[in-house]
C-alpha cells in the first residue's frame, strides 16, 4: 500500500485567492501526477513530473502550476482561484520500475465561491 | 476524444453473485490496463492490473480479462460483497500517463 498524502482534504475559498494544494509521498517514487476529476467524469491529467526539477503539462489544460524541488513533494498552485476551478484534485505517484501502477492520495475537494 | 470507455454508468448486483464490469478502448498502443476502486471524497485505490501479453489475471475475488482483438477488458468480482459498492474506473497506460474511463458505479445489495 502506498503512502501518499494530500492537504487540505477540503477547501472553500473566495474568487481571486491564491491557493496551494499539497502532495507528499514517502515511497521515493520518481514520477508524480496531478489529476482533476468532476463528479461522474473521468480523471483528467493536468500535470506530471518525472523527477526533481521536471514538470510537464498534461492532457487537460489547466491554469494551475506545479513545482518539484524535492522527490517527495509535488505542490499545485492556483494564483487566482475562480469558480470554474471547483473540482476534486487527485495526486498520484509511481515507481520508476513499475511506472504503470499509480498510487493515489485521498484528494482535495476545492470549492471556489 | 475519449480512448477508454465504460458504457455502463451503474450496475446493481445481489450479494454473493458475480459482478461484471466492462471497459472498451480504442488505442491499440495501450499495453497495460488497470482497475481502480473509488469511494466518494477519496482517492482511487488500485485493485488489479493486466499486461497486454496476458489475457487473464486473478487476485482473490477479482479477475480481469483482456480481449485484445476486441479491445475490451472486464473485471469480474466473485462473490460480490456489500463492501464492494463503489465506483470502478478502468485505466490504460499510454506511456506517460493513465487514460481513465468515466467509471461504473457498482451497488451490491444484501
Amino acid at each position: 500500500e502506498a503512502d501518499i498524502y494530500q492537504t487540505p482534504r477540503y477547501l472553500v475559498i473566495g474568487t481571486g485567492k491564491k491557493i496551494t494544494l499539497e502532495c507528499s509521498q514517502t515511497m521515493g517514487h520518481d514520477k508524480m501526477y496531478w489529476y482533476q476529476q468532476d463528479p461522474g467524469m473521468e480523471l483528467h491529467l493536468i500535470h506530471y513530473s518525472y523527477g526533481v526539477n521536471s514538470t510537464e503539462k498534461g492532457d487537460l489544460s489547466s491554469e494551475s502550476t506545479v513545482s518539484r524541488i524535492r522527490t517527495e513533494h509535488f505542490p499545485l498552485t492556483l494564483e487566482s482561484a475562480r469558480p470554474s476551478h471547483t473540482s476534486q484534485y487527485l495526486c498520484a505517484s509511481s515507481d520508476r520500475d513499475r511506472q504503470e501502477t499509480q498510487y493515489f492520495g485521498p484528494g482535495t475537494r476545492l470549492l471556489v465561491l | 476524444d475519449q480512448q477508454v470507455k465504460q458504457n455502463s454508468p451503474s450496475l446493481s448486483v445481489q450479494e454473493g453473485r458475480i459482478s461484471i464490469l466492462n471497459c472498451d478502448y480504442t488505442n491499440s498502443m495501450f499495453d497495460y490496463f488497470l482497475w481502480y476502486k473509488k469511494y466518494p471524497a477519496e482517492g482511487p485505490t488500485f485493485l488489479i492490473s493486466i499486461s497486454s501479453i496476458k489475457d487473464k489475471n486473478e487476485d482473490g475475488r477479482f479477475t480481469v480479462f483482456l480481449n485484445k482483438s476486441a479491445k475490451h477488458l472486464s473485471l469480474h468480482i466473485v462473490p460480490s460483497q456489500p463492501g464492494d459498492s463503489a465506483v470502478y474506473f478502468c485505466a490504460a497506460n499510454s506511456g506517460y500517463a493513465l487514460n481513465f474511463g468515466k467509471g461504473t458505479s457498482l451497488l451490491v445489495t444484501p
